[in-house]
């Protein structure tokens, strides 16, 4: 089983910042394998992210990804207000795994 | 437009078994290429991936749990069953429906989820 960790486990930030979530795997995966979600309280996961860096239909263009092998992450050019959520990576290289979640929160 | 609904029992007594139905509309089993997934999260933990159903009647399931799930379809109705055996106050959480293409594993449409809690 593939192991996604992510960090920080909780990020705070003040609207219009920059941000960086990271995921790290236990062992490499190819990086069309990956994907981003979001999950605001009482919602579902929402796709922003797939094959490590393209951008689901309708995730605005501030949400970006990267990374290959084991390292990835997602930055949040300039935080929005309706970004403060939950993010979960997730890899779909050998079967299917989630990270714990990265919280983003306000400062 | 694609949906998925889940529905079943909010509330199962421990040792009990776990019927789900996620009811789906805007893309079907006719289509190749077609799965729908169970993924459950604990409240307040994160997401883990149960098994899928594919197109073509194939399932799979997350190994942990293969002896207690069962995922079945009714094609003629856009439903999938999860059916859970033996069910512990440990496998309280929402339990969500998603579609994914044999093109990406990513999951692109969710349901919204439905939250079961095991207690006697």
């Amino acid at each position: 089983e593939i192991v996604l960790t992510q960090s920080p486990a909780t990020l705070s930030a003040s609207p219009g910042e920059k941000v960086t979530l990271s995921c790290r795997a236990s062992e490499a995966i190819s990086d069309t394998y990956l994907a981003w979600y979001q999950q605001k309280p009482g919602q579902a996961p929402r796709l922003l992210i797939y094959g490590a860096s393209t951008r689901a239909t309708g995730t605005p263009p501030r949400f970006s990804g990267r990374g290959s092998g084991t390292e990835f992450t997602l930055t949040i050019s300039s935080l929005q207000a309706e970004d403060f959520a939950v993010y979960y990576c997730q890899q779909y290289y050998n079967w299917h795994s989630f990270g714990q979640g990265t919280k983003v929160e306000t400062k | 437009q694609v949906t998925l609904k889940e529905s079943g029992p909010a509330l199962v007594k421990p040792t009990q078994t776990l019927t789900l139905t996620c009811t789906f509309s805007g893309f079907s089993f006719n289509t190749s290429g077609v799965r729908v997934n169970w993924i459950r999260q604990p409240p307040g933990k994160a997401l883990e991936w149960l098994g899928r159903i594919d197109w073509d009647g194939d399932k799979h399931y997350t190994t942990s749990l293969q002896t207690r799930l069962t995922i079945s379809r009714d094609t003629s109705k856009s439903q999938v069953v999860l059916t859970m055996t033996d069910m512990d106050p440990m496998d309280t959480a929402t339990y969500y429906c998603a579609r994914n293409l044999i093109t990406d594993g990513s999951f692109d449409y969710w349901g919204q989820g439905t939250l079961v809690t095991v207690s006697s």
